[in-house]
């Protein structure tokens, strides 16, 4: 069965520092993998996403996002935080192969706290 | 262009009481999702339908039964509600091409059950 883990309840880093938000999962074949991000009383927004071919995936805001196969990861990074970046981020995965169940699994989320 | 359309925003429920989510999108999507985000839980599937005339059970499903109408709409149905579907609920939905995989969200609805 599909999974995915974010060991990271919380993230915390100072404005203009880089970020790295962790995200690892399990699927039997090869994913698809997203990221979302949820501002405060919002519904999530979608963000970036893997499907195939080069590793490092490039989202909205600056984000991007490195799929690790070997690793099964898929961390979350920006070069240079902002204070708006502040959110609860979620990862999820999808198995393509499931015999087009299309099913969407989310992991419990990460908070990133950027500070001043 | 509406998006994901989720109805009632709110609602406060006693304890027994029945109520239906109700669930839309306009962008001709097959697959359809109904999620509940509970502190440090994180989204749990609770029903998906992967295209119109099909519904699958998801990692929550107890307490709930869902309705795919017809394309566009995608029902929740809590038949007797309890303190412990108090949450808020998310739909969501999404292509089936690779090139529209991702998922778009309604803003949610906060259901309070006492």
């Amino acid at each position: 069965a599909q999974s995915v883990a974010q060991p990271e309840d919380q993230v915390n880093v100072a404005e203009g520092n880089p970020l790295t938000v962790k995200c690892t999962y399990s699927v039997s074949g090869n994913p698809y993998l997203f990221w979302y991000v949820q501002y405060p009383n919002r519904g999530l927004q979608f963000l970036l996403k893997y499907i195939t071919g080069d590793n490092l995936v490039k989202g909205s805001y600056g984000f991007e996002a490195e799929f690790n196969k070997s690793q099964t990861s898929f961390h979350l990074k920006k070069p240079s935080a902002l204070v708006s970046d502040s959110a609860l981020y979620f990862c999820a995965v999808r198995d393509p192969w499931d015999g087009g169940y299309n099913k969407l699994i989310f992991g419990a989320g990460t908070r990133l706290a950027v500070h001043p | 262009n509406a998006g994901v359309t989720q109805t009632p925003k709110f609602q406060v429920l006693k304890t027994g009481q029945s109520m239906t989510l109700q669930c839309a999108q306009d962008m001709n999507h097959n697959s359809m999702y109904w999620y509940r985000q509970d502190p440090g839980m994180g989204l749990r599937l609770i029903y998906y339908s992967a295209s119109e005339g099909t519904t699958d059970k998801g990692e929550v499903p107890n307490g709930y039964n869902v309705s795919r109408l017809n394309k566009r709409e995608f029902s929740l149905r809590l038949e007797s509600a309890a303190p412990s579907q108090t949450s808020v609920y998310f739909c969501a939905s999404s292509g089936g091409h690779i090139m529209n995989t991702e998922a778009f969200f309604g803003q949610g609805t906060r259901l309070t059950v006492v």
